[in-house]
């Protein structure tokens, strides 16, 4: 099994809301990555947990609060969120460790914020 | 501070032409990742390039890393209607720091009958 899955696959919120972003991989991969994409841009890095710790924090505003509940699992906690933040939210996966290992994408979830 | 150029930045190409994509990178690092995707959609890995002289091929795509002159370049032969996608490189700068992708600007190809 080599997917990743992420919910919800849209997400519409307004700037005072407080949602969270779902990832989920099963390939006992133990680096998983959050990355955000505009329109017509490429993706950029925001966050990367090695072994469910937070090894990368990419300067991402607090607005945007990651977690790690275990190795399969990827959360992106969002709250008061700017319009500017509307984008596609991919997550990724991969093994862990001083190599450099393929990294496997979701679908990702869309987020208009309002 | 990594730096990922793609060029060029839009293709558009009669089908059954061939083309090469070009990925120069700044720093040194011989980890280099093709991926693509469609409108809408994900990024599907096409190809992973961990050495110098490495050269992968897949269908109407081959890949291949320089290291030396920090380029990679994706050739596609006999283009047809369903390459069209946009395709991204993909830098690890070799920093021990994790899997830090560095994406480039990506090559919207668009391939006509």
């Amino acid at each position: 099994d080599t997917e990743v899955t992420q919910t919800p696959k849209h997400l519409v919120m307004g700037m005072t809301n407080k949602k969270s972003l779902k990832c989920e991989q099963h390939m006992g991969h133990r680096a998983m990555y959050w990355y955000k994409q505009k329109a017509k841009k490429p993706p950029e890095l925001m966050f990367v947990y090695s072994y469910e710790k937070l090894s990368i924090n990419e300067s991402v505003p607090s607005r945007f609060s990651p977690e790690c509940p275990n190795s399969s699992l990827l959360n992106l906690h969002l709250h008061a969120l700017q319009p500017e933040d509307s984008a596609l939210y991919l997550c990724a996966s991969s093994q862990s460790g001083t190599g450099s290992y393929e990294q496997y994408f979701g679908p990702g979830t869309r987020l208009t914020v309002t | 501070e990594l730096k990922v150029e793609q060029n060029p930045l839009f293709l558009s190409m009669q089908e059954g032409k061939n083309y090469t994509i070009y990925c120069n990178y700044s720093t040194t690092s011989d980890r280099l990742y093709w991926y693509r995707q469609d409108p809408g959609k994900s990024l599907e890995s096409l190809f992973v390039l961990l050495s110098n002289g490495a050269v992968k091929q897949e269908g109407r795509l081959m890949a291949s890393l320089d290291t030396k002159a920090r380029l990679s370049t994706l050739h596609i032969t006999a283009a047809v209607h369903d390459l069209s996608a946009t395709y991204f490189c993909a830098v690890d700068p070799n920093n021990n720091a994790g899997n830090m992708l560095t994406f480039g600007g990506g090559t919207r190809l668009m391939v006509k009958p």
